[in-house]
């Protein structure tokens, strides 16, 4: 099992509606939380963080996190086309940073 | 202007041909990182470190090198690079102290190609 896990998508949703970006992890001992978006040819950045279970919400973004069942969710309210990118989630592990794959979204006028 | 700087952005090289891609950062930040990025494979960390003179190996450190002897500055050293190195790097800061060591800012990367 892969330490950080996320469908690769394409994820496609129409503008306007909610993207649903969702990551598992391996370590039951995860207390830090990311999410940075890259898009195409540019490099990452950082978006969301979180740290306890439950929601965090930053503008449009909301972060949601379950410890119990060991994942950790990003919703897009209000997609636009400018939201279209790769999202990665990023665990740490000692002082590591173990990235997932990503996600990519694509977002359609 | 707050950012991470890697030189050179682009670089055509040949097979064992020693090379160093610098990586400086004006944040006064305590944490630096190399990562690559490959099709597939995702973003994987090389090297970190959490301060001067203190460096500790990511997940794939086979065939460079780093040093931290400034706290602006962590080149990333390929004594003899091989074809299996090409790939997209990108080096990375951040604040030290809990978890802001996570939350990173990223160079611009350097695509780099060995032949």
């Amino acid at each position: 099992q892969k330490e950080v896990e996320q469908n690769s998508g394409p994820l496609s949703v129409p503008e306007g509606a909610i993207a649903s970006l969702n990551c598992t992890y391996s370590d039951r001992g995860s207390q830090s939380f990311f999410w940075y978006r890259q898009y195409s040819g540019k490099s990452p950045e950082l978006i969301m963080s979180i740290y306890s279970n439950g929601d965090k919400e930053d503008g449009r973004f909301t972060a949601q996190l379950n410890k119990a069942s060991q994942y950790v969710s990003l919703l897009i309210r209000d997609s636009q086309p400018s939201d279209s990118a790769t999202y990665l989630c990023a665990v740490p592990q000692g002082g590591k940073l173990i990235f997932g794959q990503g996600t990519e979204l694509s977002v359609k006028p | 202007e707050a950012q991470v700087t890697q030189n050179p952005r682009y670089l055509i090289t040949v097979t064992g041909k020693k090379l160093t891609v610098t990586c400086s950062q004006n944040m006064n930040h305590e944490y630096m990182s190399w990562y690559r990025q490959d099709p597939g494979l995702g973003l994987r960390q090389i090297y970190y470190s959490m301060n001067v003179e203190v460096t500790d190996k990511g997940d794939v450190p086979e065939g460079y090198k780093v040093s931290r002897k400034e706290k602006r500055n962590f080149p990333l050293i390929l004594e003899s690079p091989s074809p299996n190195q090409t790939s997209l790097y990108f080096c990375a800061s951040s604040l030290a102290g809990g978890a802001s060591v996570y939350e990173q800012y990223f160079g611009p990367g350097t695509r780099l190609t060995v032949t």
